[in-house]
């Protein structure tokens, strides 16, 4: 199975600031890498798919990058309402997998 | 307008089984590969079924693989999952969701205890 290191698993940030968080896979993934953002008790939200592509509807603030084994989420400047978990997926192979989740909170 | 809509959760005893369904309207669910995705309570995202929209191409997370089934009806535009043994270690949220994360259900709990 692909296993999917995503860090780091908790990150301080304020409004404004610029936030990374990486996924690396396994093996080798192709574009095959979605990010979702999940806030409490509600499903998960698309943000990025194809490692790169902008979900129809998500600010572009938001933007993912890579190929292969990395993968980058990047908010360029927190809003308030950026503040929840966010996970990377990859779908290239059977079992899909998840990263570890990201936490993202107020500083 | 899309919806997806879980139904089927509840409290189970170890060794029990739920049937969990999962209805869409909005969108062709006909032409989507369709996941089961569950999270147990304070943890992270975990992939369990996958099946294509023809129910010939089925995949299973090795945790369930055995005890779950995923199944759909396409002129009811519905998903199902079928939870056989089940373990304490099942206790999750299931969700289902559209090929490619575009479409979630709001999930539906499953808790397995004595």
């Amino acid at each position: 199975a692909t296993q999917m290191t995503q860090s780091p698993s908790s990150l301080s940030a304020s409004v404004g600031d610029r936030v990374t968080i990486t996924c690396r896979a396994s093996q080798d993934i192709r574009n095959d890498l979605g990010w979702y953002q999940q806030k409490p008790g509600k499903a998960p939200k698309l943000l990025i798919y194809a490692a790169s592509r902008l979900q129809r509807g998500v600010p572009s603030r938001f933007s993912g990058s890579g190929s292969g084994t990395d993968f980058t989420l990047t908010i360029s400047s927190l809003q308030p309402e950026d503040f929840a978990t966010y996970y990377c997926l990859q779908d290239n192979n059977y079992p899909y997998t998840f990263g570890q989740g990201t936490k993202l909170v107020i500083k | 307008e899309v919806q997806v809509v879980e139904s089927g959760g509840g409290l189970v005893k170890p060794g029990g089984s739920l049937r969990l369904s999962c209805v869409v309207s909005g969108f062709t669910f006909s032409s989507y590969s369709m996941n089961w995705v569950r999270q147990a309570p304070g943890k992270g995202l975990e992939w369990v079924s996958s099946i294509n929209s023809g129910s010939d191409y089925i995949n299973y997370a090795d945790s369930v693989k055995g005890r779950f089934t995923i199944s759909r009806d396409n002129a009811k535009n519905a998903l199902y999952l079928q939870m056989n043994s089940l373990r304490a270690e099942d206790t999750a949220v299931y969700y289902c969701a559209s090929a490619g994360g575009d479409y979630w259900g709001q999930g539906t709990l499953v808790t397995v205890s004595s």
